[in-house]
């Protein structure tokens, strides 16, 4: 259960605020993403690290902003987000590269944002 | 991409009786499929997995079958509890496209099934 933590649990910010969520993974894994999980929505995979370079970016909005500083750390840098950006963003991480079971993504607890 | 569909939404069976979910994918090159149960609340946890190269996997109360050729894959309960209750995700792992993005691995998930275990 303390694999993946991420911080806060829960934040409330206006439109025009900078904040920014944190990551921290305690497996020796070296890769590392950010998932977006609305309501009634299946998992969005956000980015993609792998050895702290970014492999993957699914057409996320500029106003998200990922920093992987090493293997361990991810944050995701939110500014001028909008209401609809409220949802629960999960980090996970899993071994790379590939290899029986190495795939297997492991969750954070999330933070649950929402957006006045 | 990948497409992952996964049915039915929402589950309720009766204490004891068995539970089956179904998810069918796109990408024939897929080969590595996990099932994450997600408590209320909490994260998202992976509860069994099955691999391209097997058919069927078992573990205790829980089994997951593989058709490779339909593109579908299933989740079987039986015996089901109360603590079975959950929202239930599928995925399908896609291989990197090249040796050099080797370990970029990609999970695509369905929508999740809402299990209800009725007492």
């Amino acid at each position: 259960e303390t694999g993946v933590t991420q911080t806060p649990r829960h934040l409330v910010m206006g439109m025009t605020n900078k904040k920014s969520l944190k990551c921290e993974q305690h497996l020796g894994h070296n890769a590392m993403y950010w998932y977006k999980q609305s309501a009634k929505k299946p998992l969005e995979l956000m980015f993609v690290y792998n050895f702290k370079e970014q492999t993957e970016n699914n057409s996320v909005p500029s106003r998200f902003s990922p920093e992987c500083p090493n293997s361990s750390h991810l944050f995701l840098h939110l500014h001028t987000l909008q209401p609809e950006d409220s949802a629960l963003y999960l980090c996970a991480s899993s071994q790379a590269p590939g290899g029986r079971g190495q795939e297997t993504q492991y969750f954070g607890p999330g933070t649950r944002l929402l957006v006045l | 991409g990948e497409n992952v569909e996964q049915h039915p939404s929402t589950l309720s069976v009766q204490e004891g009786d068995s539970a089956v979910i179904k998810c069918t994918y796109s990408d024939s090159a897929s080969n590595y499929f996990p099932w994450y149960k997600q408590e209320l609340g909490k994260r998202p946890q992976l509860i069994i997995d099955i691999r391209s190269n097997v058919g069927e996997k078992k573990d205790q109360r829980i089994a997951v079958t593989l058709n490779k050729t339909a593109k579908h894959f299933s989740l079987h309960i039986t015996e089901t509890q109360p603590e079975d209750s959950a929202v239930y995700f599928c995925a399908a792992c896609q291989p990197p496209k090249t040796i050099s993005n080797f370990g970029n691995e990609k999970l695509t998930f369905g929508t999740g099934t809402r299990l209800t275990i009725i007492p």
